[in-house]
């Protein structure tokens, strides 16, 4: 399995444009989450979703969307880029049957925004 | 508000050294609380996960927690440390329920002295 894995790693976008974070996994997990991690914040909630066609708000959801169509994809969508958005991105997964809860991260995509 | 807290941000410890890094949670109800390592530009990759079994948990790379309910706390350690110790620590806790959601601490950052 190839587990989470994220795409671009790296991005530099001018304020306003917009980009979308891609987020696949290969674990069959109902449960993915996006988070932000921002140096001695720790990571924020951003949106996540229980299962393909429902997504909720995180702690910090404002300036992004979600959609979820397949068990495998999480895109998140930045519309109108911001310095403020500026941070490292992670997609996580997770198996909603039997005891383990553990959630399982992407790589991280690094985004600038200037 | 259910929170996740690890003092300072910063340790460095001498290699051999014990590692301790301290985490509480707030709650009447205990979580399941995990720890997190993330080395340089990586992901977050699980060290070990409390789940209501044992409270002493051995995880990955020598660390292990124990959890204290009279404390309402889960501290890592490790008795030695090594080079390869040195990163980014973040402990977590999922407070059960609908569409439960892993709460992070603000991370502690493990420097290790030759």
């Amino acid at each position: 399995n190839a587990g989470v894995t994220q795409t671009p790693k790296f991005r530099i976008l001018k304020i306003g444009q917009s980009m979308t974070l891609q987020c696949t996994q290969d674990m069959n997990h109902n449960y993915m989450y996006w988070y932000r991690q921002d140096p001695g914040m720790g990571l924020k909630l951003i949106y996540y979703s229980v299962g393909a066609g429902i997504t909720d708000k995180g702690e910090v959801p404002n300036g992004y969307n979600v959609s979820r169509s397949t068990t495998e994809d999480f895109p998140l969508r930045l519309e109108l880029a911001a310095p403020s958005q500026t941070s490292v991105y992670f997609c996580a997964s997770r198996n909603d049957r039997g005891a383990s809860y553990e959630q399982y991260f992407g790589p991280g995509t690094r985004l600038t925004v200037t | 508000a259910q929170s996740v807290t690890q003092l300072g941000s910063h340790v460095s410890v001498s290699e051999g050294a014990l590692v301790l890094l301290r985490c509480n949670y707030s709650s009447s109800v205990p979580p399941y609380l995990f720890w997190y390592v993330q080395y340089p530009n990586q992901g977050l990759q699980l060290l070990l996960k409390y789940t209501s079994a044992a409270t002493l948990v051995k995880g990955i790379n020598g660390f292990e927690a124990e959890f204290k309910k009279s404390e309402t706390s889960f501290h890592l350690t490790k008795p030695s440390a090594h080079m390869s110790d040195a990163a980014e620590y973040f402990c977590a806790a999922l407070y059960t329920g609908a569409n439960s959601k892993l709460t992070f601490g603000k991370g502690i950052t493990l420097s290790v002295r030759p």
